[in-house]
């Protein structure tokens, strides 16, 4: 396991358009992280899900959002009716639950152009 | 609201410099605080964790410190080297499993 692995690493889609991101995090990580990256800011939370089950989600995910993520493995991310606004950095990470001493370990994102 | 700054921007160095990147944040009941490191169009990678009953961390030519009661974190780097340009990012949860919320980052620069 070589760590959190996304696909793809850039995407470009006309406004209007379906796309779907995935993330395979790290196996023995049963938590996993979604979030948004624009340019010359920090990341932003999206959702967050402990094995299977999604606990958290940002207001910044609008209805046009969902994420999933079926038996508690890798997780995926759609946009439906893309907007330029969409576009950005999304970015997957995962940790270890009970992992007080370990960070979360982030994946090389998937770049998202909307034109 | 629980937010997160950090102080500069962007910072711009000549080689060899010991330099001090800040992070504030609005909510000074944190769980832990976590610097990370972000090449350009690349993920993130991570540096230091501070737990919210630690001081500091260290790990080679990085240090991080905590000051919980005050809001602040920083993060010093020593003897600077061109390989160590790149962004760097404080980020802070507020209880365990929690999503991070991040600083906006500095951009770094060290000149050769």
């Amino acid at each position: 396991d070589t760590g959190v692995s996304q696909d793809p690493r850039h995407k470009i889609t006309k406004r209007g358009q379906n796309v779907t991101f995935r993330c395979d995090p790290i196996s023995e990580h049963n938590r996993l992280y979604w979030y948004r990256q624009t340019l010359g800011q920090g990341p932003e939370f999206l959702t967050y899900f402990q094995n299977e089950a999604q606990l958290e989600k940002s207001r910044l995910l609008s209805d046009r959002f969902s994420a999933e993520r079926p038996k508690g493995s890798f997780s995926t991310l759609e946009i439906q009716r893309t907007e330029q606004g969409d576009s950005a950095m999304y970015l997957c990470a995962s940790r270890p639950q009970g992992g007080d001493n370990y960070g979360y370990t982030f994946g090389s994102g998937t770049r998202l152009t909307v034109v | 609201k629980q937010e997160v700054t950090q102080i500069p921007a962007a910072l711009s160095v000549p080689e060899g410099e010991n330099l001090v990147l800040n992070c504030s944040f609005t909510d000074s009941a944190i769980y832990n605080l976590q610097w990370f490191r972000q090449d350009p169009g690349k993920g993130l990678t991570s540096l230091l964790l501070i737990q919210s009953s630690q001081r500091e961390q260290t790990s080679g030519r990085l240090n991080a410190s905590l000051d919980k009661s005050s809001g602040r974190s920083t993060l010093y780097i020593a003897a600077s080297q061109p390989g160590d340009s790149a962004t760097y990012l404080c980020a802070v949860t507020y209880n365990q499993g929690g999503k991070l919320i991040f600083g906006q980052g500095t951009e770094l620069s060290v000149k050769p």
